[in-house]
């Protein structure tokens, strides 16, 4: 079993379009961690939450961590194709934070 | 280039062969991850080194797996009598502070 569910798992929306990923669990992390990972390469960090309530924003891209900071979600406003790729979250322990936990992914086609 | 990196990026061996994959964390991160992700599934956590010390292995890791960062910089991840079941992208990760964790490449192995 998945520590860390991702919803949907996948998700196909055309280009301009806005969506919502979601990361759950009913463990408490220290941190929580979204990455881009595109196939065949290493995933790429995007951003890294640790306070519980936290909002950050990278250009299009909106990260929030639940209050209890056992969830967070992120937003992308006006999807472009070059967002298409897997969204994995991944939060660490909350005893052990040197351990990361990864959710399954959300696979993000955007179409032209 | 200061990311991280990884030896080789793809491996093909047939079973019952020894492999080894090679890292080079990012040169001022004192904590090194090895992770195991196969296809449509989220990396699963193998072993985590400080410095030179292993400090945690994960269940998933069979005595047929063996890692080692002898001097604290490069890691090495070694399998032996591979069986078609490993057939995976390892991937690794080095970690600075307090909580960035950045990804190298990968190895893609297939046993045949």
């Amino acid at each position: 079993t998945q520590l860390l569910e991702q919803s949907p798992q996948f998700l196909s929306i055309q280009e301009g379009e806005n969506l919502t990923v979601y990361c759950n669990s009913s463990s408490v992390f220290s941190s929580l961690q979204w990455y881009r990972q595109e196939p065949g390469e290493g995933p790429v960090l995007l951003v890294t939450v640790v306070t519980g309530g936290e909002v950050k924003k990278l250009k299009r891209l909106t990260f929030q961590f639940g209050d209890a900071r056992k969830d967070s979600s992120l937003h992308i406003t006006a999807a472009q194709p070059g967002d298409t790729g897997l969204y994995l979250c991944a939060g660490a322990g909350r005893y052990n934070f040197n351990k990361f936990y990864f959710g399954s992914g959300t696979k993000l086609n955007v179409k032209p | 280039d200061t990311g991280v990196s990884q030896n080789p990026r793809h491996k093909i061996t047939k079973r019952g062969q020894n492999v080894t994959f090679r890292c080079d964390p990012i040169s001022e991160h004192n904590r090194l991850y090895w992770y195991r992700q196969t296809l449509g599934q989220g990396p699963e956590f193998l072993t985590y080194f400080q410095n030179e010390a292993q400090l945690e292995k994960s269940r998933l890791l069979s005595d047929r797996f063996s890692a080692e960062r002898p001097k604290g910089s490069f890691s090495t991840l070694e399998i032996q009598r591979t069986e078609q079941g490993d057939s995976a992208m390892y991937l690794c990760a080095s970690r600075g502070w307090p909580e960035t964790q950045y990804f190298g490449p990968g190895t893609r192995l297939l046993v045949l």
